[in-house]
């Protein structure tokens, strides 16, 4: 079945780095659009990121920009975040999901890695 | 940046209620609206998508409607397992935007 398996979130300090990883399985992984979402505790969505099937077209939520890198790894069925210069702010549950084709509703989720930043 | 707001932020009501959700987007997003459900601990789920297409395996009664800035949601008749937070999502265009969210609760 399609499935999508993060990892890597754990406790940061604040100033520091991390990437999280998204296993996909089940379905043809380079034929999509990746998004990252994120929610802290108690909030609602945020959008992160997304990058495009071949990962040559990128774009970012402006609280990220220049901190975080989206990237993917289509012979691995795998998509990161690498997340740099972390805040407090940055704290939340981050799901990998899958843009819907032809367009770019979120249709599938992850069930998401717990970032928190603290020191 | 698009901005959404939905309202109600909480509803309270009671099991076979029709329960109706708006939706606003700051600018035209044509029908580029879908409509999730959260439960508490839970990943979102995908309800529905160009603002009036069931997903695959959502019951019927959710359903959507609108076009340009204003949308709803409707659950016709509500069943204990639609007690959840509904959120709208615009993707006319990046950074996708998502409404606040609007908790169902039980009457």
């Amino acid at each position: 079945q399609v499935q999508l398996v993060e990892s890597g979130g754990g406790v940061v300090q604040p100033g520091r780095s991390l990437r999280l990883s998204c296993a996909a399985s089940g379905f043809t992984f380079s034929s999509y659009t990746m998004h990252w979402v994120r929610q802290a505790p108690g909030k609602g969505l945020e959008w992160v990121a997304v990058t495009s099937s071949d990962g040559s077209s990128k774009h970012y939520a402006d609280s990220v920009k220049g901190r975080f890198t989206i990237s993917r790894d289509n012979s691995k069925n795998t998509l990161y975040v690498q997340m740099n210069s972390l805040r407090g702010e940055d704290t939340a549950v981050y799901y990998c999901a899958r843009g819907q084709l032809p367009n770019d509703a979120i249709d599938i989720w992850g069930q998401g890695t717990m970032v928190t930043v603290s020191s | 940046d698009i901005q959404m707001t939905q309202s109600p932020s909480t509803l309270s009501a009671s099991v076979g209620d029709r329960v109706t959700i708006t939706c606003r987007a700051s600018q035209s997003i044509s029908s580029w609206l879908a409509w999730y459900q959260q439960k508490p601990g839970k990943a979102p789920k995908f309800l529905i998508y160009k603002a009036s297409s069931l997903e695959s395996g959502v019951p019927s009664r959710f359903s959507g409607s609108g076009s340009g800035t204003e949308f709803t949601l409707t659950i016709s008749s509500l069943q204990p397992d639609d007690f959840a937070t509904y959120y709208c999502q615009q993707y006319n265009s990046y950074p996708l935007t998502f409404g606040g969210g609007t908790k169902v609760e039980i009457k």
